[in-house]
């Protein structure tokens, strides 16, 4: 599975948009883009999933370069429930070798200030 | 809907003693896991099972079994507890092994002293 790359840390405000970007120059046609999130003292928590396409969901938005070099996960209006870690993950789930393996690396911590 | 339901949420163990720490899921999923998260290392896959008698290693498959005789129930053991499996485990379920929406329990915060 190819590698991401994610800033450490990100602050925004309360109430405002907020755009995580995800680097991954190495994806191949069939790696498709997750996003998970994992709350203070929780389990990871599922976000959105993406190929090519820009992708909405209830949660956020996913917004894909068109060279697939890159992607953005948008959250369209921050609360402080937001206040996560944030996970780019690349995953070719049509692989001979998918073990169903999910490799977080160390991803963004999102802070939200009120 | 409970969702994945992992017992215990706390345990201390000492060195060497056993246990089996319990994940259960009612969505019908195959595919189950197991992770462990360490600070500053991420979440690390230990044991997975995409089915009902299936199960595989994972990267740290170590000091750990795993049996799979229902689909909905997924134990993790500890043969002989370390202190160096200190960690949190997470447990996983998703519909298939292509995990393009998977579920995690709350967690298992394990201490060996």
């Amino acid at each position: 599975d190819a590698k991401t790359t994610q800033p450490n840390s990100m602050e925004s405000n309360e109430e405002e948009p907020v755009h995580l970007p995800c680097n991954h120059s190495t994806i191949s046609g069939t790696d498709y883009i997750h996003w998970y999130r994992q709350l203070p003292s929780q389990g990871p928590e599922y976000v959105i999933h993406g190929l090519t396409s820009n992708v909405n969901n209830r949660m956020a938005s996913l917004a894909i370069a068109e060279d697939r070099k890159s992607s953005t996960l948008i959250l369209h209006r921050a609360t402080l429930r937001d206040a996560a870690v944030y996970y780019c993950i690349l995953r070719d789930v049509w692989g001979s070798g998918n073990t169903g393996k999910l490799i977080f690396g160390q991803g963004t911590t999102l802070q939200v200030k009120p | 809907n409970a969702g994945v339901t992992q017992t215990p949420k706390f345990q201390v163990l000492k060195t060497g003693q056993s246990m089996t720490l319990q994940c259960a899921q009612d969505m019908n999923h195959e595919y189950m896991s197991w992770y462990r998260q360490d600070p500053g290392m991420g979440l690390r896959l230990i044991h997975y099972s995409v089915g009902a008698g299936i199960t595989d290693q994972g990267e740290v498959p170590n000091g750990y079994n795993v049996s799979r005789s229902t689909t909905e129930d997924f134990p993790l053991r500890l043969l002989s507890a370390a202190p160096s499996q200190t960690s949190v485990y997470f447990c996983a379920s998703s519909p298939d092994r292509r995990l393009f929406e998977a579920f995690f329990g709350q967690g298992t915060r394990l201490t060996v002293v």
